[in-house]
């Protein structure tokens, strides 16, 4: 049971690159959310989803975009690179199937803009 | 607004308790977390009071007042193993997390 994968674990851009960073999930959970975390801070959420086809906007969603076509799948892409979105990106999912409220977070993608 | 305080440094000696606490201002609230980050790893859940009052899980303890927008996580038998980095958090409605700025904790043998 893989739970929550991102790729790539690490990326190296240029400024004004694209690039997609990939976050599956195997557990069936509705919930799928994209975190950044700069150095020394807290995690500041980007976009979340509830459900497939469904996205909303987090504290930090200028410069990415979602999709979320499958339960499996939320890709966050950046869409023209800036060194200000060097950072490191955690997916985090959850279920609304059971009480509490835990989600479960990927192993971090560390991208590096230059 | 919305946001979360909690100390940025802790430091204490193995064996010792230390507690850790947060306080929140929030329009809604959905209960408060806490998640355990090790260096370069990833953040994992600790524990989350929906209600006010103490929930225990083996060394760690939580405890909210939703009357005083306050909780803390207490850890007792510190072990060198929980250095590490320690938020608070509260979920919106669709339980997107809101994380405070985290708390490093240093343990000394």
């Amino acid at each position: 049971n893989a739970g929550v994968t991102q790729t790539p674990k690490f990326q190296v851009l240029k400024t004004g690159q694209s690039m997609t960073l990939q976050c599956a999930q195997d557990m069936n959970h509705e919930y799928m959310s994209w975190y950044r975390q700069d150095p020394g801070m807290g995690l500041r959420l980007i976009h979340y989803s509830v459900g497939a086809g469904i996205t909303d906007q987090g504290e930090v969603p200028n410069g990415y975009n979602v999709s979320r076509s499958t339960t499996e799948d939320f890709p966050l892409r950046l869409l023209s690179a800036a060194p200000s979105q060097t950072s490191v990106y955690f997916c985090a999912t959850g279920t609304y199937q059971t009480g509490g409220n835990t989600i479960y977070f990927g192993e971090g993608s560390w991208l590096t803009v230059v | 607004g919305q946001s979360l305080e909690q100390p940025s440094e802790v430091t204490a000696v193995e064996g010792a308790i230390v507690q850790i606490n947060c306080t929140y201002q929030t329009s809604g609230f959905y209960g408060l977390s806490w998640y355990q980050q090790h260096d370069g790893g990833a953040p994992t859940f600790l524990s989350y009071n929906a209600l006010d009052g103490l929930e225990e899980t083996g060394r760690f303890s939580s405890f909210l007042s939703r009357s005083d927008s306050y909780g803390y996580l207490l850890l007792q038998e510190l072990q060198m193993k929980d250095s590490a980095s320690y938020f608070c958090a509260y979920p919106g409605s669709a339980r997107q997390l809101t994380f405070g700025s985290g708390t490093q904790l240093t343990v000394l043998p």
